[in-house]
């Protein structure tokens, strides 16, 4: 499976935009990009993905770069309650070996100051 | 809606013990994942079925560890007998059909587990 590499943690303030990077230069055609997200003593929760062009949801935009190596997940306001690990992960998609895979590596440790 | 439940919430035993996680998928969901998380590997994925048949238990550690799918809703996954580098919380997680590699999956909220 494709790697990804993210900063082990990042800090940010109260209500202000957070920007996550994450590279995955060796990603394939077929992967997408995920974004999970695990909140103190819970179970990781879906936040987003994408294959090619930018998304947007709820919870947050998920912005990826034209050759598709690296992507950004951004917080628009952060708060208190999205300090959080955040992974990146690539799945790869019909008719791969390891179809639907989910694997997790150490993510970004996100602190939110008040 | 009832997420995925998972039982026990907590569990200590002693070495040797057999130790038996329960899980119950979302309702209409036909994939389940097992995973563990440590400190030292972080989360891994151990075995992930697909209408009810394992499909990758490459991540299982070695024969102490067995999962069953008898049903759409309900999952085990068992030690035997069990060791104290066992001592994880284990979560188990579903997905709704669709192409696998896009539709998320839902997590419970574990079982910590410890060996003494």
């Amino acid at each position: 499976d494709a790697k990804t590499t993210q900063p082990n943690s990042m800090e940010s303030n109260e209500e202000e935009p957070v920007h996550l990077p994450c590279n995955h230069s060796t990603i394939s055609g077929t992967d997408y990009i995920h974004w999970y997200r695990q909140l103190p003593s819970q179970g990781p929760e879906y936040v987003i993905h994408g294959l090619t062009s930018n998304v947007n949801n709820r919870m947050a935009s998920l912005a990826i770069a034209e050759d598709r190596k690296s992507s950004t997940l951004i917080l628009h306001r952060a708060t208190l309650r999205d300090a959080a690990v955040y992974y990146c992960i690539l799945r790869r998609g019909p008719g791969g070996t390891s179809y639907g895979k989910l694997t997790f590596g150490q993510g970004t440790i996100l602190t939110v100051h008040p | 809606d009832a997420g995925v439940i998972q039982s026990p919430r907590h569990e200590v035993t002693e070495m040797g013990q057999e130790v038996t996680l329960r899980c119950k998928p979302i309702s209409g969901h036909n994939s389940l994942f097992w995973y563990r998380q440590t400190m030292m590997r972080g989360l891994e994925l151990l075995i992930y079925f697909n209408n009810n048949v394992p499909i990758d238990d490459s991540g299982m550690p070695e024969d102490r560890f067995s999962a069953k799918m008898p049903n759409a809703s309900f999952s085990t996954l068992k030690i035997q007998p069990s060791e104290p580098r066992d001592s994880a919380v284990y979560f188990c997680a579903s997905s709704p059909p669709g192409l696998a590699g896009v539709n998320e999956q839902f997590f419970g909220p574990g079982t910590r587990l410890t060996v003494l």
